[in-house]
């Protein structure tokens, strides 16, 4: 059964970077989509983006100019950054899993996270 | 690319059904069978419930259904118990790639 652990420094300033990972146990890396989600307190949840296990990313417009999603397959990790922060970007950050299918050579790949990590939560305070 | 638009509450009493809808445009809900719903306690983190409009993950219970029609989805919970008392978000695949989420609705058992 997958399970997602994430780290990553809880407090920061305004202009700094936000760096949080997301660890992947007990399954495959391979094959599947792995993405990150946000919710600012009290509010609803807000897509960020999403890496498969060849680097291929989507982001979310709104936040593309500052977002990095990348990947360390050797360690079966998966990475988010986030540029000059403001506080309106204080949430607790999930990390999430997209599953898919491999039919021959090609993959393909469900659209629903079905595993998720347990939350970071991440505050940008000067 | 805007949230998609959830009721802020919606309560009823143990056994009764309640439906929640999940409204957005031709280029979400109404363009694709992929909306998901998700179930969230507070401090925990989101639980899928359903995808694809109507599909239940193993072990969620059967009293949980999704269906749509045109750009609005639904979820109805049948039978209402306290343990349903949480937030659910629907979620949506887009013409842009990418995900969008509901604005969340608070379920209220009274």
């Amino acid at each position: 059964q997958v399970q997602l652990q994430q780290w990553g420094a809880g407090l920061l300033k305004p202009s700094e970077t936000l760096s949080l990972t997301c660890g992947v146990y007990g399954g495959s890396f391979s094959g599947n989509y792995w993405g990150w989600i946000r919710q600012p307190p009290g509010k609803g949840l807000e897509w960020i983006g999403e890496i498969n296990h060849s680097g291929s990313t989507n982001y979310n417009p709104s936040l593309k100019s500052r977002v990095t999603i990348s990947l360390d397959t050797s360690k079966n990790q998966f990475s988010l950054n986030l540029s000059s922060v403001t506080a309106a970007d204080t949430a607790v950050y999930y990390c999430a899993r997209r599953t898919g299918a491999q039919f021959r050579t090609t993959y393909y790949y469900y659209y629903y996270m079905d595993v998720w990590g347990k939350g970071t939560t991440v505050t940008v305070s000067s | 690319q805007s949230a998609l638009t959830q009721p802020a509450s919606v309560s009823g009493s143990p056994g009764q059904s309640i439906t929640i809808s999940c409204t957005g445009t031709s280029s979400d809900v109404g363009g694709y069978n992929y909306v998901s719903w998700y179930q969230q306690y507070p401090g925990k983190a989101p639980k899928l419930m359903i995808y694809d409009v109507s599909y239940r993950p193993s072990g969620v219970s059967n009293r949980f259904s999704g269906s749509k029609s045109g750009n609005t989805a639904s979820l109805t919970i049948s039978g209402l118990q306290a343990e349903d008392e949480a937030d659910y978000y629907c979620s949506s695949y887009t013409s842009s790639s990418i995900f969008v989420f509901g604005t969340g609705t608070k379920v209220t058992v009274l």
